[in-house]
């Protein structure tokens, strides 16, 4: 089974609207979470990291906690074309000298159309 | 300013072909190094992990193997490639709480 689970599989969005991506972890044990962004062809990006209950705002990036679910979500304001890529949410056991143990999520696609 | 790179950009080899990819760290002794692999449009596998120069941890088991000859170096290596070892192979560090990827290189097995 897979442990970190993330909805929609794909999403798409016009530009100028609002993206809200889903995660959750189905291991207790991996409640530390990570945003990615992959463009096609290159490495994935960190977008933001999110250990706390509640909200983390990034520019348009907005990711939103919720420790006793283990769901976190990204919200993406005012969506450009440029953001259309392959999104992936990681989740951890810990933040110090295990952040390689990351286990990743299958991704959502988001397409923004012009 | 720390970098990563990873050589080369992109393979194509025979199946049966060995196989040599590398990835160097600028900026930062004695990173955490990781090798990942990821199938297209698919997630993303750790395969293995060094925290040392001469000490890597295998994590999953494909027929491939890794080393770490100096403290900014990680290569990833096999004798024998197999039509499934197609694919994306990312290297990564994580100098504080978050991992970060290099460019990866693209791997086609004929």
């Amino acid at each position: 089974q897979q442990k970190v689970q993330q909805s929609p599989e794909s999403l798409s969005v016009p530009e100028g609207g609002m993206a809200s991506l889903n995660c959750t972890s189905s291991d207790r044990n991996f409640q530390y979470f990570w945003w990615y962004r992959q463009h096609s062809g290159e490495g994935p990006k960190a977008l933001m990291s999110i250990f706390s209950d509640g909200d983390k705002k990034e520019g348009r990036f907005t990711a939103h906690l919720n420790k006793a679910s283990l769901h976190v979500s990204l919200h993406i304001r005012d969506s450009q074309p440029s953001d259309s890529a392959l999104y992936f949410c990681a989740a951890s056991g810990g933040i110090t000298g295990n952040t390689g143990k990351l286990i990743f999520g299958l991704g959502t696609t988001l397409q923004v159309q012009p | 300013a720390q970098t990563i790179h990873q050589w080369p950009v992109a393979e194509i080899k025979a199946v049966g072909s060995p196989l040599s990819l590398g990835c160097t760290i600028k900026g930062k002794s004695s990173p955490n190094l990781y090798w990942y692999w990821q199938a297209t449009g698919g997630t993303l596998q750790q395969l293995f992990y060094s925290i040392t120069v001469g000490q890597v941890e295998s994590v999953v088991q494909l027929n491939l193997s890794a080393s770490r000859p100096k403290d900014d170096q990680f290569i990833l290596s096999t004798e024998k490639l197999l039509l499934s070892h197609s694919g994306f192979y990312l290297c990564a560090w994580s100098p504080d709480e978050t991992l970060y990827f290099g460019s990866g290189t693209r791997l086609t097995v004929l």
